[in-house]
């Protein structure tokens, strides 16, 4: 156990809806990442934050956005969804100082 | 644009039969280089970080090794329980990369008893 937090572990919606996925990091660490995992393209970076602000951007589309609260849990948002939507949705944590992220159990994300 | 290539994409062996991954990558500054292993369904497993060309990091039967320009992962006597996919990322140095991971696709590791 990473100590990292997921929900839901699954999601089945249908195309052109929304959805939210959740992540609590690790006790005590400040950035969150989120990553995508498909079949086809592997595990892809989409956003980090720090401390509630945005600190880097990967190839995310514009469907998707993200944020982080005060209390560091970090929400995905995925709008007008298609079936290349698609797959594994990982949140990942690291503290200051430390460059190995640990990384949550995952959402599977299925678009019918 | 950093880059990472790992290969065999799939391996099998026999348990007890000594083996090695290879990642191979393109970054423009590395900060570091990591190895994951992933069951299917979970998430990525941390093993090991290396930082500088030289390095080497052992955890049981897992020992890592770094050059300029590609890391191994040496198994030593493989068991069935290290069944599962390799994955070797790398982290570059440039403040607009933040401190995103690069993964490789992974080799598929299968241990048969």
């Amino acid at each position: 156990d990473s100590g990292v937090t997921q929900t839901p572990k699954h999601l089945i919606t249908a195309t052109g809806q929304r959805v939210t996925l959740r992540c609590s990091p690790r006790s005590g660490d400040l950035s969150v990442y989120w990553y995508q995992q498909s079949l086809d393209q592997g595990l892809q970076f989409l956003i980090q934050y720090y401390n509630g602000e945005e600190r880097a951007k990967g190839n995310i589309l514009e469907r998707f956005s993200a944020q982080q609260f005060p209390d560091l849990h970090s929400e995905l948002n995925l709008s007008s969804l298609e079936l290349g939507d698609s797959a594994l949705y990982f949140c990942a944590s690291n503290r200051d100082g430390f460059y190995e992220q640990y990384f949550g159990p995952g959402t599977r994300l299925t678009v019918t | 644009e950093d880059q990472v290539t790992q290969s065999p994409e799939a391996l099998r062996l026999q348990e007890g039969e000594s083996s090695s991954l290879n990642c191979s990558y393109t970054v423009s500054g590395l900060r570091g280089l990591f190895w994951y292993r992933q069951d299917p369904g979970k998430g990525p497993e941390f093993l090991f970080t290396l930082y500088s060309a030289g390095e080497e990091k052992e955890k049981e039967r897992l020992k890592a090794t770094l050059t300029k320009k590609e890391s191994f992962l040496h198994i030593t006597a493989p068991k069935p329980e290290d069944s599962a996919t390799y994955l070797c990322a790398v982290q570059d140095r440039r403040e607009t990369s933040g401190s995103r991971l690069t993964f490789g696709e992974g080799t598929q590791l299968t241990v048969n008893p």
